[in-house]
């Protein structure tokens, strides 16, 4: 297994300029997340997905814009880059299900994370 | 609201030297689950362990341990004899099991000096 891939490693975007971040997991699981990562400071969620045609906004979502048509596939897009969205940006998804009728929350698993700079 | 607070912004040792990161959080939760993540100098993010809320047996890997005391909101790591390539940026991490609700702490630089 792969795990969770992400492309590009690097970006450099003009301010206005458009770009989308593909997120890729192969472990099957159902939920998908995007966290910014800016320096010094931990994460924070962007958007989630708890599976295919559904997603949902996290903690700091203006600016960006996902979509799931594949249980696989998480892309994040940036419409209008902007100075503030210079970050790190990683990916992750996790399994969340039942097991023996109880939930089951399952740890989540990062990518290597995709290191954009907006000039 | 969740919180997660990890106070030391940054740690220096000598290689060998024992060193202990803390982690406090908050929650209402009464079912929660606690984790720990490194981040190595080459950026990507490495699960370390995942504590459930109701099990407070504290756990040892290797030189790796961890600490979970309930009763004082803290989850804190300890490295024993650590080692250059335990150079770091370590978070905390805190999870309700609901879909949106992981937080992170600001993380703890830790620095191994050979």
């Amino acid at each position: 297994n792969a795990g969770v891939t992400q492309t590009p490693k690097f970006r450099i975007l003009k301010i206005g300029q458009s770009m989308t971040l593909q997120c890729t997991q192969d472990m099957n699981h159902n939920y998908m997340y995007w966290y910014r990562q800016d320096p010094g400071m931990g994460l924070k969620l962007i958007y989630y997905s708890v599976g295919a045609g559904i997603t949902d906004k996290g903690e700091v979502p203006n600016g960006y814009n996902v979509s799931r048509s594949t249980t696989e596939d998480f892309p994040l897009r940036l419409e209008l880059a902007a100075p503030s969205q210079t970050s790190v940006y990683f990916c992750a998804s996790s399994y969340q299900g039942t097991s023996g009728g109880s939930p089951r929350t399952d740890t989540q698993y990062f990518g290597p994370g995709t290191r954009l700079t907006v000039l | 609201a969740q919180k997660v607070t990890q106070a030391q912004t940054e740690i220096s040792v000598v290689e060998k030297e024992d060193v202990t990161l803390d982690c406090v959080y908050e929650t209402r939760d009464t079912t929660y689950y606690l984790f720990w993540y490194k981040q190595p100098p080459s950026g990507e993010l490495v699960f370390l362990i995942r504590r459930n809320s109701f099990d407070e047996q504290n756990e040892i890997s290797g030189r790796y341990s961890w600490n979970f005391q309930k009763s004082t909101s803290s989850f804190n790591f300890t490295i024993t004899a650590s080692q250059v390539v335990d150079s770091a940026v370590y978070f905390c991490a805190l999870s309700g099991g609901r879909r949106d609700d992981m937080r992170f702490g600001a993380g703890t630089r830790l620095t191994v000096k050979p």
